[in-house]
């Protein structure tokens, strides 16, 4: 069975830039979740999609980060503009459905920005 | 913020059992307790998860003690690629994981 795909794997960037991340859930997978992990700490969580809807955005720093999960597959996560404490991996994970928190994780997206 | 307790490092020797516990004084009656475990460059990875009875899969076991107040993680053979940290979660129903900073397990050969 494939897994969660995530791309880039590594990605540098100049503060003020614009980044974004891509995210391809496990296939029939309704819920999709985006997480951020700094250094040395657990994933925090930054938002949660139940198919093409948001279901929990209370964390997501609204002002520079934007997410979408359009026709209720795929999601993109941006981050306009990148300050340096956005430096961390960024985590995509899915769920079977909401209540089903036997979650899969992908590899994440290490952000470093300069 | 985090409902549990876990210490922040541990060791094991390889092929022993690795037991990893994890205190949720204030855990209510219908919330599971969920345990993951984090690789190195790796995402997350389930491991199980319960309620109220020990629960046994392929990877380790759960007890949980009878008040719910803490529980443990068995690892019942540590091999060096069981190295990874734990984490234990406290959640209700369909409220989102909520990740503490878990337990560094280093696994000695």
């Amino acid at each position: 069975e494939a897994g969660v795909a995530q791309s880039p794997r590594y990605k540098i960037i100049e503060k003020r830039q614009s980044v974004a991340f891509w995210c391809n859930p496990i296939s029939g997978h309704a819920t999709l979740y985006w997480y951020q992990q700094i250094l040395g700490q657990g994933p925090k969580l930054l938002i949660q999609f139940q198919n093409n809807g948001v279901v929990d955005d209370s964390q997501l720093p609204k002002d520079r980060f934007s997410a979408e999960r359009l026709k209720g597959v795929d999601s993109t996560l941006k981050i306009q503009p990148a300050k340096l404490e956005d430096s961390a991996v960024y985590l995509c994970a899915s769920s079977l459905d909401i209540g089903f928190e036997k979650l899969f994780f992908g590899s994440g997206t290490q952000l470093s920005v300069l | 913020d985090a409902k549990t307790t876990q210490p922040p490092s541990m060791d094991c020797a390889e092929g022993r059992a690795a037991n990893l516990p994890c205190n949720h004084s204030t855990i209510s009656g219908n919330e599971y307790v969920y345990w993951y475990r984090q690789i190195h460059s790796q995402g997350p990875q389930y491991i199980i998860h319960g309620l109220k009875n020990n629960e046994t899969n392929e990877m380790a076991s759960l007890i949980i003690t009878e008040d719910r107040k803490s529980s443990t993680l068995i690892l019942p053979h540590a091999t060096l690629r069981d190295t990874a940290v734990y984490y234990c979660i406290v959640i209700y129903g369909n409220t989102p994981l909520v990740f503490g900073k878990g337990t560094r397990l280093s696994v000695i050969a």
